[in-house]
């Protein structure tokens, strides 16, 4: 059975911390991605990656980085986490662009 | 930008009624995938169309890709209480590995 898992389903996090979010695929798909759902918007890109050490910004990346060291794995990190940063965070990845995503459970991150 | 949207945002169905949710990219898209995400859940892939004027059907779901592969929609007749949740169409745009997402119609049915 195909799997992405992410690290954490909650996430309480303080103004101004550093914050990693860890995504794991089991299925060597070579596209990963990382979205933000929030009520009204859909989901919305943040970043993506390609290949392994290869990222491009999708719509929406202020304020966000990525880190992909090894194929299976793709981290979202929030330098320094802000309220307007609450929300679900949802990675998928991909075998290529004509395949179907898979999902994580996604992770519900609050930042107080 | 390019941009993927959906209406309506909102589908109210009363059970057994029919309903038509659409997507419109502003660009030509490579393929056109449909997801579904039930309330607490992940978005689960439906289908995938990629042939311009491309029409599946899965049980009561009909899909159907634009002429100009710049347009979708899904039909679902005599919705029923499982159909309840958000559908999402999504696409990467020719020669791009992004996957996009429109915002959604979230659907709720009055049984």
């Amino acid at each position: 059975d195909v799997k992405v898992t992410q690290s954490s389903r909650y996430l309480v996090k303080r103004t101004g911390e550093k914050v990693f979010l860890e995504c794991v695929q089991d299925m060597d798909h070579e596209n990963m991605f990382w979205y933000r759902q929030d009520p009204g918007l859909g989901l919305r890109l943040i970043y993506f990656s390609y290949d392994v050490k290869m990222k491009e910004k999708g719509d929406i990346p202020e304020g966000y980085s990525v880190s992909r060291e090894k194929k299976e794995r793709f981290s979202l990190i929030l330098e320094s986490a802000s309220t307007n940063q609450t929300s679900m965070y949802l990675c998928a990845s991909n075998r290529g662009m004509n395949t179907e995503a898979f999902f994580g459970q996604g992770t519900r991150l609050t930042v107080v | 930008g390019q941009q993927v949207m959906q209406i309506p945002q909102y589908q109210h169905v009363q059970e057994g009624e029919d309903f038509t949710t659409y997507c419109n990219s502003s660009t030509t898209l490579s393929n056109i995938q449909w997801y579904k995400q039930r309330p607490g859940g992940h978005p689960v892939f439906l289908i995938q169309l990629v042939k311009s004027g491309e029409v599946k059907k899965q049980k009561r779901l009909t899909f159907q890709f634009g002429e100009a592969k710049k347009n979708s929609s899904l039909h679902i007749t005599a919705t029923q209480t499982t159909d309840v949740g958000t559908y999402f169409c999504a696409g990467p745009w020719v020669s791009d590995y992004k996957l996009s997402f429109g915002a959604g119609t979230t659907v709720t049915v009055r049984a």
